[in-house]
């Protein structure tokens, strides 16, 4: 079965530290793992996303690393603010060939006190 | 001012009725997505199409059924036959780079 596993399912965090959530995975013929943000009574945005040939990847605040064997890859969200607040969904999808269909992980309740 | 727009925001079922949620995106892009949330829950994949006049079922597909006669709209009908469908649900498109982008939502209720 095509799934992916994420943890925590909350996390509270204090202004200007790091928020750290996991993803893990079953089928390696995954190729593609982006990372959502969700608002309340909004649809979800891209954050990051990476490719399975890089170990890491920065934007700004938000790292995506990636650890190929272990089948698991983390999102870093480095000097958090209040304004991340919000929930983070990782993600996967193997390909054109079966529609680009993303597999979500449950989600994570992301709260980033003053 | 490009993207997917859903409508209705929130939209109320009676026993027994179908309604239908709509999804129109003016990106042209090829392929659009119907999700389902649930509180406490990832997206669901109900239904996809990867071209017009072509769709295919996703992990959750009973009780619902789909549409793609033009490029951009893809219309969700949810049925009777879906007893549980009280849920947020969302729409997407797909660029050629593998971005999904979602509109805002329908939450559906049920009276």
């Amino acid at each position: 079965q095509q799934q992916v596993k994420q943890s925590p399912q909350s996390l509270i965090v204090q202004k200007g530290g790091i928020s750290i959530i996991n993803c893990a995975y079953e089928n390696t013929a995954f190729d593609y793992f982006p990372w959502y943000q969700q608002f309340p009574g909004k649809g979800p945005a891209l954050l990051i996303a990476i490719r399975p040939d890089v170990s890491e990847k920065k934007e700004g605040r938000f790292t995506i690393s990636f650890n190929k064997s272990a089948k698991q890859f983390s999102l870093h969200i480095m000097d958090s603010q209040p304004g991340d607040s919000a929930t983070y969904f990782c993600a996967a999808s193997r390909g054109e060939t079966s529609g680009s269909r993303l597999t979500f992980g449950e989600g994570t309740q992301l709260t980033v006190n003053p | 001012d490009g993207g997917i727009t859903q409508s209705p925001k929130y939209l109320f079922r009676k026993e027994g009725q179908n309604v239908t949620l709509s999804c129109e995106q003016n990106l042209n892009h090829d392929a659009m997505y119907w999700y389902r949330q649930d509180p406490g829950q990832g997206l669901r994949l109900i239904y996809y199409s990867q071209i017009v006049n072509d769709f295919q079922k996703g992990d959750i597909a009973e009780g619902y059924s789909v549409s793609r006669e033009k490029k951009e709209s893809f219309p969700l009908t949810v049925t009777s036959a879906q007893k549980n469908p009280t849920a947020f649900y969302l729409c997407a498109s797909r660029d050629t780079t593998n971005i999904q982008y979602f509109g805002a939502g329908t939450r559906l209720s049920v009276l």
